[in-house]
């Protein structure tokens, strides 16, 4: 089945330092791919998502992802964390491109330490 | 523009109830769809809709009903609720869907319903 595998459940960063967010997909056909954000109390906002368009894809609020298909992988990263930044990030996939619904990943929440 | 508007936010029940979660969009978004999230769960598809008269099952639709009689509406109805209903449920809209083309546009989420049932 396809799926989407998000590697720690809970990171941990100080303010300043590098945000790097794990997510594993397993697709045989490329997939679209998607980060969202939950920020407490809210619903899901999308930050990017890639669509086999450039493999490394620029999102909002500083963030970007880099997909690699020889890993089967898109993580996220942001240079340099804020303390805004703190919230649930989600990793979800469309299987196969246009045929499949959306598949989320389990959640990785980040905290973010003065 | 109020993107996607889901009513209550809040809701305790008891065990054996009925209820109806509303969502509503003013987008004219073709595709809509209905997700609970769970503590550890991520987000899970109940039921989805590619647009007005159509319907269709997602990965845990036992205990819920859809209906999408218009566009902008697609409620959610728990018939008998259990306490393994308790979540979050959150509503999403898109211009498409899966098969329709241009599938990789980006949902729009409602604020979510907390439901508790006792």
């Amino acid at each position: 089945a396809q799926s989407v595998t998000q590697l720690g459940s809970h990171v941990s960063v100080s303010e300043g330092a590098l945000v790097l967010l794990r997510c594993n997909y397993s697709s045989s056909v490329p997939p679209y791919l998607f980060w969202y954000v939950q920020y407490p109390n809210q619903g899901l906002q999308l930050l990017l998502k890639y669509t086999s368009a450039a493999t490394l894809v620029k999102g909002i609020n500083g963030f970007e992802a880099e997909f690699k298909k020889s890993e089967t992988s898109f993580h996220l990263t942001k240079p340099s964390a804020h303390m805004s930044d703190a919230a649930e990030y989600f990793c979800a996939v469309i299987p196969g491109g246009s045929q499949g619904n959306l598949i989320f990943g389990k959640g990785t929440k980040l905290s973010v330490k003065p | 523009n109020a993107g996607v508007t889901q009513t209550p936010k809040f809701q305790v029940l008891k065990t054996g109830q009925s209820m109806t979660l509303q969502c509503a969009q003013d987008m004219n978004h073709e595709y809509m769809s209905w997700y609970r999230q769970d503590p550890g769960m991520g987000l899970r598809l109940i039921h989805y809709s590619v647009g007005a008269g159509i319907t269709d099952q997602g990965e845990v639709p036992n205990g819920y009903n859809v209906s999408r009689s218009t566009t902008e509406d697609f409620p959610l109805r728990l018939l008998s609720a259990a306490p393994s209903q308790t979540s979050v449920y959150f509503c999403a809209s898109s211009y498409s869907g899966p098969g329709q083309g241009n599938s990789n546009q980006p949902q729009h989420f409602g604020d979510g319903t907390r439901l508790s049932i006792l």
